[in-house]
């Protein structure tokens, strides 16, 4: 299986700032043939499942706000949020879907 | 707007068999466009994919989990189901169903169902 690891487990950032979250796989999710990186992000606020923002490592699910942005290439990859709002206080994982099982990194909480 | 919801015992005792069920509603389970998968999450093990299932029936499973899963689908009703025999306390998890973006084990999940808690415990 693919070990995904995350880091920081969990960071505190000021409204308006900006917070970046890093996922680093145990082998590369880039498929040579497409050139895509089969990476996803997620956030999950508490009580709630977890929502997808970000796949192909970069590509933003409709109606994530564009302050989320994924970067990266291979088996290292981020997540910025830009600018924290306090509706994005939440876990945020990442997710290669590279290979089966899919699996997900251990989570990053993120707190103002 | 797509809605998924999982429904079944919140109790299982050890050694017998968790049975859950998806409910899909406003689309279909039929869509050739889509795999639709289940997704535990436990405070030890996190995030952790159970299997998905095609309209047609086809399953894919966890290895780690393979031998003790089942899944299937009744496109009559617009639900699929998961069945996971032999638990134990390392079962004890919250369940969710959720849909692949793509009809394949490599997409993302891009609808959840809120999750059903289930706790194996005599």
């Amino acid at each position: 299986d693919i070990v995904m690891t995350q880091s920081p487990d969990s960071l505190a950032v000021s409204l308006g700032e900006r917070a970046t979250i890093n996922c680093k796989s145990s082998q590369s999710v880039l498929y040579s043939s497409n050139s895509q990186n089969y990476l996803a992000w997620y956030q999950q606020k508490p009580g709630q499942p977890p929502k997808l923002l970000i796949y192909w490592a970069s590509t933003r699910e409709s109606g994530v706000p564009d302050r989320f942005s994924g970067s990266g290439s291979g088996a290292d990859f981020t997540l910025t949020i830009s600018s924290l709002q306090a509706e994005d206080v939440a876990v945020y994982y990442c997710q290669q879907y590279y290979s089966t099982p899919p699996t997900f990194g251990g989570g990053t909480k993120v707190e103002i | 707007h797509l809605q998924m919801q999982e429904s079944g015992p919140g109790l299982v005792k050890p050694s017998e068999t968790l049975s859950l069920t998806c409910t899909v509603s406003d689309g279909s389970i039929s869509s050739s466009h889509h795999h639709w998968g289940w997704v535990r999450q436990s405070p030890g093990k996190g995030l952790e994919w159970i299997g998905n299932i095609y309209y047609g029936g086809r399953t894919f499973r966890n290895p780690s989990l393979k031998s003790r899963v089942t899944i299937s689908v009744d496109t009559s009703k617009n639900q699929f189901y998961l069945r996971l025999s032999a638990v134990t306390a390392a079962d004890t998890a919250m369940y969710y169903c959720a849909r692949h973006k793509e009809a394949a084990t490599g997409s993302p999940f891009d609808y959840w169902g809120q999750g059903t808690l289930v706790t194996v415990s005599s």
